[in-house]
Order: structure tokens, then C-alpha cells, then sequence
């Protein structure tokens, strides 16, 4: 049983378009992450829930927009997709985000490609 | 800030060698210490932690110790397989950051041979 998973895991599309990414976690935490990462594997994190409450906004153009219907779920919509968009894009989740003690766990990521 | 520094890859090395990855950090406080490892295609998986001075985690015939007076916490094998080729990143959770946001070093790849 899957404990964090993306969806889809491909996504290409042309400039211009919008599309979503969908993150499920079956684990109970309470906080989930949305991560980048480049070409040249550098992850970026770039944002962050705690119980459907938004935590962490890093430095992200305001085409991306994070949606939390519940704790277990995390969205990512993407709008006006640009060619500087094509990463892959990791969901996490983590329990204790206070210390951070143990970890995050990870979804096997969405590779988004643009057109 | 917080910031992770971990040595360029690719590391190339032939199986059974011996593998060290460096890592050094800069933290206000007394952060958690992370190595993941991201097998290709896959997502990234948590491969060892530590989480106070001298502590030692270990893993899979992985080993790192956090040494607060270097800021260190390299990552080292002593006989590695063609299996342990992936990227391996380097990461720290500070706790002054309450919400225990992970910071990544830029990852090193790790390319075994047999």
C-alpha cells in the first residue's frame, strides 16, 4: 500500500496550459511538503501544509497555487505553464514537523514536461 | 541561512571500493541530520539520520556520524555494490525552523561499476 503517491507520474503539455498534480498520503501526518526538483537534481521546497493550513510560501511565482482539501491530500495547480516549469515535482509528508526528527517521506514524483 | 554543502559528483567507483560523500553544514542551532538516497526513476528515501552530537546512524552498510565541532556528517560505505548506484543528498532540519523544513546539499551521483 502506497504511502505517498503522486499522480500522474508523466505529464507533458504545451506553454500555456494549466494542469494540476494530485498528492495523496495514507500515513496519518499531519504536514505535507510540495518539492522541485532541476535537471540537475537541486531540490527546492516550495511549499508546505499543516492540517489544511498553508506553513511554508517559499519564493514561488503565484502561477502555482497549493490546494489542501484535507490533511491527507495536497495539490498542486499550475497555471500558464512555462518551459521553465519542466522539473519533477515531489510530495512529502512528514509527522513532526516541529523537530523534524524523523524525516519525510516521499512520493516517487511527476515529471512535468512543457512544450 | 541554513545551508548544506555536499562534494560534486559523479563519484565513479568499481564494487567492493570503499565510499565516502562529503557533508558540512551551517545552522543556527542543533539541527537533525538526513542522508536520503534516490535510486533512478524513483522518489527519495530515507537511507540514515542523526540527530544530536556524535550520534551515528547507519543503514544497509551505510554509516555517518554528526560531528558538531567539524559541522560534518559525511556519508561512508566500505564496500559498495552496483545496487548503491543513485544520488544520494545530504539534508539537515533545523529546529529553530519550527515547522522542521528540510534543507538539501545539491546531491552527489554515485556511479558503481562492477
Amino acid at each position: 500500500d502506497t504511502a505517498v503517491s503522486q499522480t500522474p507520474k508523466y505529464l507533458v503539455t504545451q506553454m500555456g496550459n494549466d494542469k494540476s498534480i494530485k498528492c495523496e498520503q495514507n500515513l496519518g501526518h499531519d504536514t505535507m511538503y510540495w518539492y522541485k526538483q532541476d535537471s540537475k537534481k537541486f531540490l527546492k521546497i516550495m511549499f508546505s501544509y499543516n492540517n489544511k493550513e498553508l506553513i511554508i510560501n517559499e519564493t514561488v511565482p503565484n502561477r502555482f497555487s497549493p490546494k489542501s482539501p484535507d490533511k491527507a491530500h495536497l495539490n498542486l495547480h499550475i497555471n500558464s505553464l512555462e518551459l521553465g516549469d519542466s522539473a519533477v515535482y515531489f510530495c512529502a509528508s512528514s509527522q513532526n514537523p516541529g523537530q523534524g526528527v524523523n524525516g519525510y517521506t516521499f512520493g516517487s514524483g511527476t515529471r512535468l514536461t512543457v512544450v | 541561512g541554513d545551508s548544506v554543502t555536499q562534494m560534486e559528483g559523479p563519484v565513479t567507483l568499481s564494487e567492493e571500493a570503499f565510499l565516502t560523500i562529503n557533508c558540512t553544514y551551517t545552522a543556527t542551532g542543533y539541527p537533525s541530520l538526513f542522508w536520503y538516497v534516490q535510486y533512478p526513476g524513483e522518489g527519495l528515501q530515507l537511507l540514515l539520520k542523526a540527530t544530536k552530537a556524535d550520534d551515528k546512524g547507519s543503514n544497509k552498510g551505510f554509516e555517518a556520524t554528526y560531528r558538531k565541532e567539524t559541522t560534518s556528517f559525511h556519508l561512508e560505505k566500505g564496500s559498495v555494490q552496483v545496487s548503491d548506484s543513485a544520488v544520494y543528498f545530504c539534508a539537515l532540519s533545523d529546529p529553530w525552523d519550527s515547522w522542521g523544513k528540510l534543507q538539501f546539499g545539491a546531491g552527489t551521483q554515485v556511479v558503481v561499476t562492477p
